[in-house]
């Protein structure tokens, strides 16, 4: 089945301490991105990554990293997470093209305290 | 990019069809309309796409007029599973690709 999966699907975390959400897809999608949900702002991408080792910010990319190291991974890196990182985040999938549709995870739900 | 609009709320009787529309009046020649949906807080499922024609899959079809400056999602025979926020999206004709989402319409669906 075509998914994209991420973890964790909740996180509780307290200011300053660094943490990792893993994004994979089982699709060989060359195209990835990073989106955050917040309320009355809509989904806002943070990152995007073309291909292998290819990353670029989005619209709200401070206070996040990405990696891309591998086709299938995209995780988003949160160094020192700060109280107004707290969101809903989307990991999301495509092939090359603009006549291609996005595969979406199934969201995490991270707080920062 | 270009701008949609769309209304905020809409409301549907199960089992009759439910009419969503988007205007995006400054679309470009080449960009696509997309529509999703986002049931609750799940992540966004994407409904269907086109360019130019009428185009039909079986979540829904899609009317985009012939100016491409406005277009309606058709969803026949609606179901309460049908409840969620539906967002018309333009297609930017860049690399980041990204889609942005607006405010949606949250349609509802009535037993």
């Amino acid at each position: 089945e075509a998914q994209v999966t991420q973890n964790p699907r909740y996180l509780i975390t307290v200011t300053g301490k660094k943490l990792t959400v893993t994004c994979s897809q089982n699709m060989n999608h060359e195209y990835m991105s990073w989106y955050r949900q917040d309320p009355g702002l809509g989904l806002r991408q943070i990152y995007y990554s073309m291909n292998v080792e290819v990353t670029d910010k989005g619209d709200v990319p401070e206070g996040y990293k990405v990696s891309r190291k591998e086709k299938r991974n995209f995780p988003l890196i949160l160094e020192s997470p700060s109280p107004n990182q707290t969101s809903l985040y989307f990991c999301a999938s495509s092939s090359p093209g603009l006549n291609t549709e996005a595969f979406f995870g199934q969201g995490t739900r991270l707080t920062v305290v | 990019d270009a701008k949609t609009t769309q209304p905020p709320s809409m409301d549907c009787a199960e089992g009759r069809a439910a009419n969503l529309p988007c205007n995006h009046s400054t679309i470009s020649g080449n960009e696509y309309v997309y529509w999703y949906r986002q049931i609750h807080s799940q992540g966004p499922q994407y409904i269907i796409h086109g360019l130019k024609n009428n185009e039909t899959n079986e979540m829904a079809s899609l009317i985009i007029t012939e100016d491409r400056k406005s277009s309606t999602l058709i969803l026949p025979h609606a179901t309460l599973r049908d409840t969620a926020v539906y967002y018309c999206i333009v297609r930017p004709n860049t690399g980041r690709r990204a889609l942005t989402f607006g405010s949606g319409t949250r349609l509802q669906v009535q037993p």
